[in-house]
């Protein structure tokens, strides 16, 4: 089974200012990487697909990247709609894994 | 606009049975995988189980031999059966619309359904 190790645990940022989010696989996945986005209460949402693509509807702001172990989620400009739980997930080996996720909090 | 809709959830006691349900509109329902991602209270996410438009099915290891994925597309229905249920499968279950005909990353997802498994 692929880990998923997503780092940092808690990441407090202040709105309008950028933050970097990173996912590590125990193995190369290629770029079959997704990540999603859920706030309390809520479903994930779908974010990003195969390591850099934007799912439809999502801002800009948002982007993927990295293949094989290391991904990078990048959020510029934070908007208060943006503070949430995130997750990486990996679609490369079955079983699908996901990792622990990294809360974005206000600072 | 793309719907899916969990039921079939509930207060189990160990060693019981439930069958979840997910109703699926706004898309064609056979064209697409289906899954099933688990929530633990409070915890991170983790991929059950999923099945592919051409029948392929797919579970973690931990719910093998216990639970049976599989799909109505006469029905656009996606259903779980859950036997031989354990304290460690107390859950919110989503049901969530692939974005290909294989299992990969989930497009839409429902907004759950509780399982609890408590004697």
């Amino acid at each position: 089974e692929i880990v998923m190790t997503q780092s940092p645990a808690t990441l407090s940022v202040s709105p309008g200012e950028g933050a970097t989010l990173s996912c590590r696989a125990s193995q190369s996945v290629s770029t079959y990487l997704v990540w999603y986005q859920q706030k309390s209460g809520q479903a994930p949402r779908l974010l990003i697909s195969g390591a850099s693509t934007r799912a439809t509807g999502i801002p800009a702001r948002f982007s993927g990247s990295g293949s094989g172990t290391e991904f990078t989620l990048a959020i510029s400009s934070l908007q208060s709609e943006d503070f949430a739980v995130y997750y990486c997930q990996q679609y490369s080996n079955w079983p699908y894994t996901f990792g622990q996720g990294t809360k974005l909090e206000i600072k | 606009e793309v719907q899916v809709v969990e039921s079939g959830g509930g207060l189990v006691q160990p060693g019981g049975s439930l069958r979840l349900s997910c109703a699926a509109s706004g898309f064609a329902f056979g064209d697409y995988a289906m899954s099933w991602v688990r929530q633990a209270p409070g915890k991170g996410l983790e991929w059950v189980s999923g099945v592919s438009t051409s029948g392929n099915t797919y579970y973690t290891d931990s719910v093998k031999g216990r639970f049976t994925i599989s799909r109505d597309n006469s029905k656009n229905t996606l259903y779980l059966q859950m036997n031989s249920l354990r304290d460690e499968d107390t859950a919110v279950y989503h049901c969530g619309k692939g974005d290909s005909g294989t299992p990969r990353a989930i497009v839409y997802w429902g907004q759950g359904t509780l399982v609890t498994v408590s004697s």
